[in-house]
């Protein structure tokens, strides 16, 4: 099993543009979140999925959206880059429900110029 | 919601010592995690211990849930385990953020030679 995995490693962006980090795990697993980690304040909840085609938003969700139509894939989509998102963004899995063991992937580092 | 306190924030120890980190909580959880976050920036998970002990090679961790704390002990140390270490909680008291694992502020481990 690869785990979780996250494209790209590194992106850097210019204020207004948009992208897509991918997120993909091979564990069957329902839960899937995203977090950011930034200096000084830990890692914080963007948006959650319990399952394909649902989804929610965490403690920080705004400029982000997400859905999720596999049980593998949990994209995350900036519409339109800001210089406050650059960050290290993590994606998160576990089964069935975030009681369970929580696995992360490697990260993404977002630069936004 | 959830407070989660970690110590000591800087630890460094020379290559062969033991340690022990502590991480104390404010509500009950219902699952606590340890992770180590490399010099790579990758969370690699340590223990999935909500409550009780266990043991993996020279790390071992306890918690008592009814107390509130956790402990991580380090045995051995060796340079590969310079990093940050983080505790990890999801409280079952409920929220707002279904799902959010609450970090604390992490112990940054240096382990010389």
């Amino acid at each position: 099993n690869a785990g979780v995995t996250q494209t790209p490693k590194f992106q850097v962006l210019k204020t207004g543009q948009s992208m897509t980090l991918q997120c993909a795990q091979d564990m069957n697993h329902e839960y899937m979140s995203w977090y950011r980690q930034d200096p000084g304040m830990g890692l914080r909840l963007i948006h959650y999925s319990v399952g394909a085609g649902i989804t929610d938003q965490g403690e920080v969700p705004n400029g982000y959206n997400v859905s999720r139509s596999t049980t593998e894939d949990f994209p995350l989509r900036l519409l339109s880059a800001a210089p406050s998102q650059t960050s290290v963004y993590f994606c998160a899995s576990s089964y069935s429900r975030p009681t369970y063991e929580q696995y992360f992937g490697p990260g993404t580092r977002l630069t936004v110029t | 919601g959830i407070q989660v306190e970690q110590s000591p924030p800087d630890l460094i120890l020379q290559e062969g010592a033991n340690s022990t980190l502590r991480c104390n909580f404010s509500d009950s959880v219902n699952n606590l995690q340890w992770f180590h976050q490399n010099p790579w920036g990758q969370l690699i998970n340590l223990f999935y211990i909500p409550s009780g002990t266990k043991q993996n090679g020279r790390l071992s961790a306890t918690t008592v849930a009814t107390e509130r704390y956790s402990l991580l002990y380090i045995s051995s140390s060796q340079t590969t385990d310079s990093g940050v270490y983080f505790c990890a909680v999801l409280s079952n008291a409920g929220g707002t953020s279904y799902g959010k694992l609450t970090f604390g502020q992490g112990t940054i481990l240096t382990v010389h030679p």
